[in-house]
């Protein structure tokens, strides 16, 4: 089974500064997906990026990008230009790309989650 | 506005009675799935349908129950016989059973 470790429960940063949320993985399997979702006050997922294990190139979206290291199982998140807008809790999730069979199962695996404070 | 919708926001339930949770989606989605979140926790997921009138168990799926009648519908019943109903019920379609999800704004309930 796959499991998703997000070891730091807590990290702040400083407006307009740079910060970068770790995540790692355990799987045996050479083709998935990862992801991560970010959770603000409202409680609403909101997926932030996505990454493709078959791509070396780093997935960016705006001001977040992640370091993919799939020989470490390193997934982590990099928030540049932090904004107030920002603090949430952000939680990384891992789907396998099997094709499923009927019935079979195409869940998310989450980690625990990490709350980001940014202060002004 | 395409999007999914779940209601109500907050939920409020004796012990003993039976609650259901809307979760509907106009984005012709056909796969629909509820996780379910407590307190420091990850989402575990309860249930899964990839199409009408078919649907699966998932990781905790033990005193809940659910219907997929209709492509943009699929309500969670949280039984009496769930031990500990009190969490955070997140709702989440995708295009296809391998595609990104996408989550609903969730229900909080709370059993009295």
């Amino acid at each position: 089974a796959q499991t998703v470790t997000q070891s730091q429960p807590e990290m702040s940063v400083q407006e307009a500064e740079t910060v970068t949320l770790s995540c790692t993985y355990d799987t045996s399997e050479s083709d998935y997906y990862l992801f991560w979702y970010k959770q603000p006050p409202s409680r609403q997922m909101i997926l932030v990026i996505r990454q493709e294990a078959y791509k070396q190139q780093n997935a960016t979206e705006n001001r977040f990008s992640v370091n993919f290291q799939k020989a470490a199982k390193s997934f982590s998140l990099k928030i540049s230009d932090s904004q107030l807008g920002d603090a949430a809790m952000y939680f990384c999730a891992y789907r396998s790309a099997l094709i499923p069979a009927v019935g079979a199962n195409s869940k998310l695996t989450f980690g625990k989650g990490i709350t980001l404070s940014v202060r002004p | 506005d395409g999007g999914i919708t779940q209601s109500p926001k907050y939920l409020f339930r004796k012990e003993g009675q039976n609650v259901t949770l809307s979760c509907e989606q106009n984005l012709n989605h056909d796969a629909m799935y509820w996780y379910r979140q407590d307190p420091g926790q990850g989402l575990r997921l309860i249930y899964y349908s990839q199409i009408v009138n078919d649907f699966q168990k998932g990781d905790i799926a033990e005193g809940y129950s659910v219907s997929r009648e209709k492509k943009e519908s699929f309500p969670l019943t949280v039984t009496s016989a769930q031990k500990n109903p009190t969490a955070f019920y997140l709702c989440a379609s995708s295009i296809d059973r391998t595609d990104t999800q996408y989550f609903g704004p969730g229900t909080r309930l709370t059993v009295l």
